[in-house]
Order: structure tokens, then C-alpha cells, then sequence
């Protein structure tokens, strides 16, 4: 089975700051790991995603996620928070056991950034 | 514009009363799936398809059901509302149903109430 946490419900952050909104997984075999965005009344917005190769992975509007395999994370990062950037982040995790593309999602991560 | 599409966007309805819910892509996808998102849980998969015709239960299935008679198209069905299926429901999309790599597309979201 896989699982995903998002230990933080809440993440605040002056603009201007470095963000991270943390993610750790459990999945057999390799994880695939996404993240996307959620901005008030919106769909989700597909951020970016691992697979395979390089650990630091780049996506859009500036953010970046480091996988990390020992500490099976794979927490999202921006060097400089924007007001803008305030939204809902969900980590997902591929769920590998029905041979489909299914995703199985954290509860999510408010981002708040104070101006 | 590539896009996936539901409707409605908004919905209150009574308990009892069956409703469908659309969703349409414009990609040519195969793969197609149904979420809700409740506060605090995240988004939960409700059933999916990996082609014409090929359906499959998720990990919140009760309540619902689905079809896929074309590619486009992939209505989620209520024959019998309850309050407890007051949710936001997203569709998404992807162009291969397996492999795991793939990024999935969202729709804009449908809020619905069951009174």
C-alpha cells in the first residue's frame, strides 16, 4: 500500500523568504511523486514531478523539489515566496498496485505568504 | 485550448434526487478519473477509467457510479444523493493509462450540496 503525509496543515511565510511545504511518502518499489496547486475556485494545477535521475527536480512559477530517498521525502521549495504563491498544496503519490495511473494524495498544505 | 470541462460548476440538490455530473477532455486521453476533496481529507479517488468502456472503483466508490461510452466523455452519476456526498468533485484526465509517468489534468471542480 502506499500512503502520503503532509504534516503540515498550515505553512506562513513572509514574502520574500524561502518557502518548504513537506512532504514524505511510503510506496513500494520506485515512487513517482508529484505536486500540484490548488488557487481559490480553481481546479488543481499540476506543479511539477519526479520520476527518475536528478534529486532536484524544477517546475513551474519558480518552484523546485528536492527527492530525497533515505528520508523518503520530497518536499516542495521556492527560494522567494510571493503574496501569489498563497494557495493549497497537495503531494501525490502514484499508486502502483492496480497497474493504472492512480494517484493517491496528501490532505493538502495551506500556504499562506504575508505581504 | 486543451482542457478538461465540467458541469455544472455548482449544484445544490435534495436528497434522493439523481444527478449527473459531466466531464469532458479535448486531449484525446485515455485514462480518466473522478475525486471528491473534503476539508482535511484531500482529494480521494472515486472511480476511474483506463479506456472506452473499461471502469474501475477507486477507494470511495459507494454512492456513485460511472460510465464511459466515448473517449471524451466520463459522467459521474448520483441515482440517489445523500448529505454525506457534499463535496467538491474534480475530474482528470491523462494521456496513457499506465505506466505511471504521465501527468494528470484537472478539471475546474464541481461544488455540490445535498440537502
Amino acid at each position: 500500500a502506499q500512503s502520503v503525509a503532509q504534516p503540515e496543515d498550515q505553512v506562513n511565510v513572509a514574502e520574500g523568504n524561502p518557502l518548504t511545504v513537506k512532504c514524505t511518502y511510503s510506496v513500494s518499489g520506485n515512487p513517482y511523486l508529484f505536486w500540484y496547486v490548488q488557487y481559490p475556485n480553481r481546479g488543481l494545477q499540476f506543479l511539477l514531478k519526479y520520476i527518475t535521475g536528478d534529486n532536484l527536480v524544477k517546475g513551474s512559477y519558480g518552484f523546485e523539489a528536492e527527492f530525497n530517498k533515505s528520508q523518503t521525502s520530497f518536499h516542495l521549495k521556492k527560494p522567494s515566496a510571493l503574496v501569489s504563491d498563497s494557495a493549497l498544496y497537495f503531494c501525490a503519490v502514484r499508486a502502483l498496485q492496480t497497474g493504472a495511473n492512480n494517484l493517491f494524495f496528501g490532505t493538502g498544505t495551506r500556504l499562506t505568504v504575508i505581504p | 485550448e486543451a482542457q478538461v470541462t465540467q458541469n455544472p460548476r455548482y449544484l445544490i440538490t435534495v436528497t434522493g434526487k439523481k444527478l449527473t455530473v459531466t466531464c469532458s477532455q479535448n486531449m484525446n486521453h485515455e485514462y480518466m478519473s473522478w475525486y471528491r476533496q473534503d476539508p482535511g481529507l484531500g482529494l480521494r479517488q472515486i472511480y476511474y477509467s483506463m479506456n472506452v468502456e473499461v471502469t474501475d472503483k477507486g477507494d470511495v466508490p459507494e454512492g456513485y457510479k460511472v460510465s464511459r461510452k466515448e473517449k471524451r466523455n466520463f459522467p459521474l452519476i448520483l441515482e440517489s444523493p445523500s448529505p454525506n456526498q457534499t463535496s467538491l468533485y474534480f475530474c482528470a484526465s491523462s494521456l496513457f493509462a499506465s505506466g505511471g509517468q504521465d501527468t494528470q489534468y484537472f478539471g475546474p471542480g464541481t461544488r455540490l450540496t445535498v440537502l
